[in-house]
């Protein structure tokens, strides 16, 4: 079965700075990976996707990620943070049809 | 067009009761999934179906816990009796195009389940 890593599990910052979370996974096969974000109150919303092809994916908001794929990790980052991007932001894989998340990151983003 | 929509969004009830969480997935969504999520373990796969069929039950913690799927358009998490340890956010998800793995899943906001 895959499982999920996601490391700095809390992250502070100001506004205007970039954002990078890292996630790294375990899982011999074809995965599929995907970035989640959970906004507070709020249900988790698909923020951006990888499937195949070009291993930098951008995302709604302003948000990319990049699949190495002999790292085993799908990164993501955001050059500039807004205060709205206050949020838990969750990495997930989906490798024989089981999705598995890892325990996120809740970031803050000071104004 | 409409999300996935869960019932009740907050429920309290005492220990020992029992406690039923329902899912409607969004139209035309072959599969469902039933995930929990508290602050110490994250988001735990309990259980999916494919075609209203129970697929993968690995995640369901115990026997006090069971999930069904009378037709395509509404699922059932049951949890009898309850205990304090099954406080969580319950979500149910679905997404399309049974089998393949990179259809994304859509949430519903979740059930904010507390059990005194």
């Amino acid at each position: 079965a895959q499982s999920v890593s996601q490391h700095n599990h809390h992250v502070i910052l100001s506004e205007a700075a970039s954002l990078e979370l890292g996630c790294n996974y375990s899982y011999g096969g074809t995965v599929n990976l995907f970035w989640y974000v959970q906004y507070p109150g709020q249900h988790l919303q698909l923020l951006l996707k990888y499937f195949s092809g070009d291993p930098l994916v951008k995302g709604i908001k302003g948000f990319e990620a990049e699949f190495i794929k002999s790292k085993f990790s799908f990164n993501l980052r955001k050059p500039s943070v807004q205060w709205s991007d206050t949020a838990e932001y969750f990495c997930a894989v989906n490798g024989n049809n089981r999705l598995a998340f890892g325990k996120g990151n809740q970031v803050v983003v000071i104004p | 067009d409409a999300g996935v929509i869960q019932s009740p969004r907050h429920e309290v009830t005492e220990m020992g009761q029992e406690v039923t969480l329902r899912c409607k997935p969004i139209s035309g969504h072959n599969s469902l999934f039933w995930y929990r999520q508290t602050m110490m373990r994250g988001l735990e796969l309990l259980i999916y179906f494919n075609n209203n069929v129970p697929i993968d039950d690995s995640g369901m913690p115990e026997d006090r816990f069971s999930a069904k799927m009378p037709n395509a358009s509404f699922s059932t998490l049951k949890i009898q009796p309850s205990e304090p340890r099954d406080s969580a956010v319950y979500f149910c998800a679905s997404s399309e195009r049974t089998g393949h793995s990179n259809q994304p899943q859509h949430f519903g906001d979740g059930t904010r389940l507390s059990i005194l």
